[in-house]
């Protein structure tokens, strides 16, 4: 099975870096995907992951590591709209593309 | 719409009431997904859609779960006899791709039913 590990919660200030860390223990999976969602709101794509290292897309990074079973998100340039849970997620093998999310993280972005 | 539309975004329902939410996928989409999302938690998966097939009901909760998609486009998950651990968010999701073991293709999701057992 799949057991994925993310912080409850986070803060951090306008403008600043920030890095959601995601730890899982599966068999084996296709990618990772990491989802925005702001309280009561759809879950909205961020990005995916399959291969090892750094996804760069703006202001929002995502970094694999299959060896570790670790996964994080980068957000920089905070913005006060980036308070939202972030949401990690597997894609197991051998079927279609049924995903298997953490709890997620809440972010509080102050000023 | 452009986008996956669910209804109703609000339901009470008494104790033991039967309920039926709807979800409108994006046209021509393959790939239909439910998930049930518990205050302050993710996404948990519920049941899978190719089409009208139904592939996988293994995260149904119990026999009073029901879902179906007909004719490969709307979506109805139907809760029977509901129960007060049956309160959260019902999400739908849906995507392109039909392919298996393939894995990538992101999922667009509708804004829920909030489903509230008394």
């Amino acid at each position: 099975g799949q057991n994925i590990d993310q912080p409850t919660e986070m803060t951090a200030t306008e403008g600043a870096i920030v890095q959601i860390n995601c730890t899982y223990q599966t068999s084996g999976f296709n990618g990772l995907f990491w989802y925005q969602q702001h309280a009561g709101e759809a879950p909205t794509f961020l990005s995916y992951n399959v291969l090892d290292g750094l996804e760069e897309k703006g202001r929002f990074s995502s970094f694999l590591s299959r060896s570790k079973g670790y996964s994080y998100l980068l957000l920089k340039e905070l913005q006060m709209k980036d308070s939202a849970s972030y949401l990690c997620a597997v894609s197991p093998i051998g079927g279609y593309n049924k995903l298997i999310f953490g709890a997620g993280t809440r972010l509080a972005v102050h000023p | 719409g452009a986008g996956v539309s669910q209804s109703p975004r609000y339901k009470v329902a008494k104790r033991g009431q039967d309920v039926a939410l709807r979800c409108d996928p994006i046209s021509g989409h393959v790939s239909l997904f439910w998930y049930q999302q518990a205050l302050g938690q993710g996404p948990e998966f519920l049941t899978y859609f190719q089409n009208e097939a139904q592939l996988d009901k293994s995260g149904l909760p119990s026999d009073r779960f029901f879902a179906e998609r007909p004719e490969g486009s709307v979506s109805t998950l139907k809760i029977q006899r509901t129960q007060q651990e049956d309160s959260a968010v019902y999400l739908c999701a849906s995507s392109t791709s039909e392919r298996t073991g393939q894995g990538g293709e992101k999922l667009f999701f509708g804004s829920g039913t909030q489903l509230s057992v008394l």
